[in-house]
């Protein structure tokens, strides 16, 4: 057990330009999710998987939110024309199927849009 | 969208002393309350994950109870140290399986 690994852990990107992030879950872990912190609040949620089926994308994130999890394994979350309000704490997180079973979180990758 | 609140926002708290904060979250469809601890430049860990109504569960001076019959839990802190400073998060897991957080509750220890 590795952990959930993402990256890149930061990245700084110009206005209307596409960023993509990679998490690579808990290798057993069927979900994942998808949320993004900014300063003073909780996570906020994006997105999730079970497995390579995208359940339920937040009516909150616009169009240029995009997210995929080929195979089941790792996932993607692209961001699209870039907006200086994108910057964020973009977090993911696996668990196993169990009720009882926690959230593993990866280190975030922090979005800086200028 | 799903309410799930933490109260108070922050608190301070004298070393020694003991405190609790509440998580309050919506009483249908629920699957699971998490309480996880946030600490500046780590990710969340995860300290419970609770089911049943009336469960309580312990990790060293940490404790929480569980209402889900009128949506709400606690979480206690004994005899409060310094490295019990972060932020508390609670999130809502309904039967969809999805995972609601509220804003935290920052704690501070005083020595």
């Amino acid at each position: 057990d590795t952990g959930v690994s993402q990256n890149p852990r930061h990245k700084i990107t110009k206005r209307g330009q596409n960023v993509t992030f990679r998490c690579d879950p808990i290798s057993e872990h069927n979900r994942l999710y998808w949320y993004r912190q900014t300063l003073g609040q909780g996570p906020e949620f994006l997105t999730y998987f079970q497995n390579e089926a995208q359940l339920e994308k937040s009516r909150l994130l616009s169009d240029r939110f995009s997210a995929e999890r080929p195979k089941g394994s790792f996932s993607t979350l692209e961001i699209q024309r870039t907006e200086q309000g994108d910057s964020a704490m973009y977090l993911c997180a696996s668990k196993g199927d169990s009720a009882n079973s926690p959230l593993h979180f990866g280190n975030g990758t922090r979005l800086t849009v200028t | 969208i799903l309410n799930v609140e933490q109260s108070p926002q922050s608190l301070h708290v004298q070393e020694g002393d003991s405190t609790n904060f509440t998580c309050s979250f919506p009483s249908s469809n629920f699957y699971a309350l998490h309480w996880y601890r946030w600490e500046t430049a780590k990710s969340p860990e995860a300290l419970f994950v609770m089911t049943l109504n009336g469960d309580e569960k312990k990790k060293g001076r940490i404790s929480a109870t569980l209402n889900t019959k009128e949506g709400y839990s606690y979480l206690y802190i004994k005899g409060s140290q310094p490295e019990d400073s972060a932020t508390y998060l609670c999130a809502f897991s309904g039967n969809d399986y999805k995972l609601s957080f509220g804003a935290g509750t920052t704690v501070t220890v005083r020595a």
